[in-house]
């Protein structure tokens, strides 16, 4: 079946600080990827997102690249703020249940001032 | 737009109690879904409606759970009894969803926060 793992939270940083948030993926056919963010006291929404192999989605400095060849899409950000401090969701679509998206089960994110 | 709008926002109440959460989707949009947050389980898919017909109700943990929607614009998820093990929130979202298959951007809700005590 579907799903997405991704990497254990709570992750800490300094502001100003690389971040990575690894993701992978198992799809049956060609999925659509996601980043979903929560910040507290809110729903989710969509970060960013990539449909086909070598796409690059990318919002407010964020990024992630579809690896079909290592099944992944990490997210990324050169120098993280305190506001980015949320929840973050890796997420996928498949053609045939494209209305439902499987999440992952989150990576919390905490920035330090 | 007002997004997809979710009521109560808060709800506390005591163990036997029916409780019924709301929804209004996003005007225009044909999918709603209904999931539940906890710490323990994270994010849980309950069920899903196209075009207001239940697609997907395996998330539905027991028959203590019910979903309705009448129609375009209003879903209810209701819990009858409510067990303190359902203490959670509850978010409700709404998609736009083309013939051809295309993903389209789920839009969520504020949540409401439900305490059964």
């Amino acid at each position: 079946g579907n799903s997405v793992t991704q990497m254990e939270g709570p992750v800490t940083l300094s502001e100003e600080a690389f971040l990575t948030i690894n993701c992978t993926y198992t799809a049956t056919g060609y999925p659509s990827l996601f980043w979903y963010v929560q910040y507290p006291g809110e729903g989710l929404q969509l970060l960013l997102k990539a449909t086909k192999a070598d796409d690059k989605g990318s919002n407010k400095g964020f990024e992630a690249t579809y690896r079909k060849e290592t099944t992944s899409f990490h997210l990324e950000k050169g120098s993280v703020q305190v506001s980015d401090s949320a929840v973050y969701f890796c997420a996928l679509s498949t053609y045939s249940s494209a209305s439902k998206i499987i999440f992952g089960s989150g990576t919390r994110l905490s920035i330090r001032p | 737009d007002a997004g997809v709008i979710q009521s109560p926002r808060h709800e506390v109440t005591e163990m036997g109690q029916e409780v019924t959460l709301r929804c209004k989707p996003i005007s225009g949009h044909n999918s709603l879904f209904w999931y539940r947050q906890t710490m323990m389980r994270g994010l849980e898919l309950l069920i899903y409606f196209n075009n207001n017909v239940p697609i997907d109700d395996s998330g539905m943990p027991e028959d203590r759970f019910s979903a309705k929607m009448p129609n375009a614009s209003f879903s209810t998820l209701k819990i009858q009894p409510s067990e303190p093990r359902d203490s959670a929130v509850y978010f409700c979202a709404s998609s736009s969803s083309d013939s051809g298959g295309s993903f389209n951007e789920q839009f969520f809700g504020p949540g409401t926060r439900l305490t059964v005590l």
